[in-house]
Order: structure tokens, then C-alpha cells, then sequence
């Protein structure tokens, strides 16, 4: 099992450019979330999806992210236009019952 | 609101020693409590993961409790090693409202264990 996989690692852009952040959970769960950790919030859950359809994404934080699942096994959180206060690390996870997988992250530098 | 906060933020001991990570959070109704790790630069990692009538889990050197009517969890750690350095968080996940998904995080404690 490879675990729950992002892409990139790492990325760095400029303000106003778009970013996309992949997710590949784990096969056969069907919960997957996104987070976003800072210094200052610590991790805090952005959207919550159940079986391909988005639940709850009152973590949202503007209209300029948006999150889609299109199958069971790829996700992907867009910001568009990016700004400076987006650099933070962006986690996926997966969950099989109580238990959440977090995948390596992607640590992103908007400048 | 649940606020959950972990104390110390940071904590440096020598190798062998055995120590306590605290962990309190607002909201007593709760569904369960989980202890993660987190290396640097990667993922969390699940430790331990106590359900709101439980009062107490281990996996081998370490032991966590939960005491929801007071809102505190600890996580125990016996004869510490340098590979357990990391940064450990709490995290409770709400127990109403169909909400049985939503952690929510401590800010964690940094662990450095010196050789």
C-alpha cells in the first residue's frame, strides 16, 4: 500500500498565478479531507468529501479555492489567483473507520 | 467552538527518561481523541485513539488516557529515545450533529530527545 499520495511536494509561485494541489487516497477509502497548516492556525480542515461528493467546506476560506473529486481516487484543491497569506503546507488525507491518513503534503511559497 | 491546547509546546529530555505530553480541549462532547506524529517535512501519523467512552489505550511504550469530564488528555511516553523526537498532536473529533468526521487540532508539542 503506497499510502495516500500528493503532488507536487513542493511549489513555488508567484502571486496571482493559479495553483493546483493533487491527492491520491488510499484505495477502498471513501472519505478523503484537505488541511492547510501555519504557524500561526496550526492545521485547520478545509473540505471534507464522502464518497466523491463534498460534504462540508466551511473551511473554505474564499472563493478563491475551490477542491473537486471526481472518482474514488484523485482529488485536487485549486487557488486561483494565489496570494502571499496561501503559503502554507496543504495536507490530503484519507480514512478507513475512525483513522485519518495523511499524505506527505505539499509545502507551497506563493511570493 | 472547541479549542484544543497542548502543553508544553516544546520539551527537550535526555535519553531514558519517561514523560507526559498534555493535551485540553473546551467541548466534553466529544467521539474520540487521537494522538498523531509528525516528522519534519512529512505527513501525521496516527499513535493512539481513545473513543469518548474509553478510558485509556497503549501501544507499546506509549499510553494515552482521556478524561472527558475534565476535558484532558495525556500521552505517555516510557523510556524515551532519540527516533521518538517529532512533534506530537492531539486532535478530537466532534460527537453531534452527524459530525462524526471533523478533528479538531492542538498546535502540538515539539519533542526533541537527546542521545
Amino acid at each position: 500500500d503506497a499510502g495516500v499520495i500528493q503532488s507536487p511536494r513542493h511549489e513555488v509561485t508567484e502571486m496571482g498565478q493559479e495553483v493546483t494541489l493533487r491527492c491520491k487516497p488510499i484505495s477502498g477509502h471513501n472519505s478523503l479531507f484537505w488541511y492547510r497548516q501555519t504557524m500561526m492556525r496550526g492545521l485547520e480542515l478545509l473540505i471534507y468529501f464522502n464518497n466523491n461528493v463534498p460534504i462540508d467546506d466551511s473551511g473554505m476560506p474564499e472563493d478563491r479555492f475551490s477542491a473537486k473529486m471526481p472518482n474514488a481516487s484523485f482529488s485536487t484543491l485549486k487557488i486561483q489567483p494565489s496570494e502571499p497569506r496561501d503559503s502554507a503546507v496543504y495536507f490530503c488525507a484519507s480514512r478507513r473507520l475512525d483513522t485519518q491518513y495523511f499524505g506527505p503534503g505539499t509545502r507551497l511559497t506563493v511570493l | 467552538k472547541q479549542e484544543v491546547t497542548q502543553i508544553p509546546a516544546a520539551l527537550s529530555v535526555p535519553e531514558g527518561e519517561n514523560l507526559v505530553l498534555n493535551c485540553s480541549f473546551t467541548d466534553s462532547a466529544i467521539y474520540n481523541l487521537q494522538w498523531f506524529r509528525q516528522d519534519p517535512g512529512k505527513g501525521l501519523t496516527s499513535l493512539l485513539l481513545i473513543q469518548s467512552s474509553q478510558r485509556e489505550q497503549t501501544s507499546g511504550r506509549l499510553n494515552a488516557s482521556l478524561d472527558k469530564s475534565s476535558g484532558r488528555s495525556t500521552l505517555y511516553i516510557a523510556a524515551s529515545q532519540p527516533g521518538d523526537s517529532a512533534t506530537y498532536l492531539c486532535a478530537v473529533m466532534r460527537g453531534s450533529g452527524g459530525s462524526n468526521y471533523k478533528l479538531t487540532f492542538g498546535k502540538g508539542t515539539l519533542l526533541t530527545v537527546n542521545p
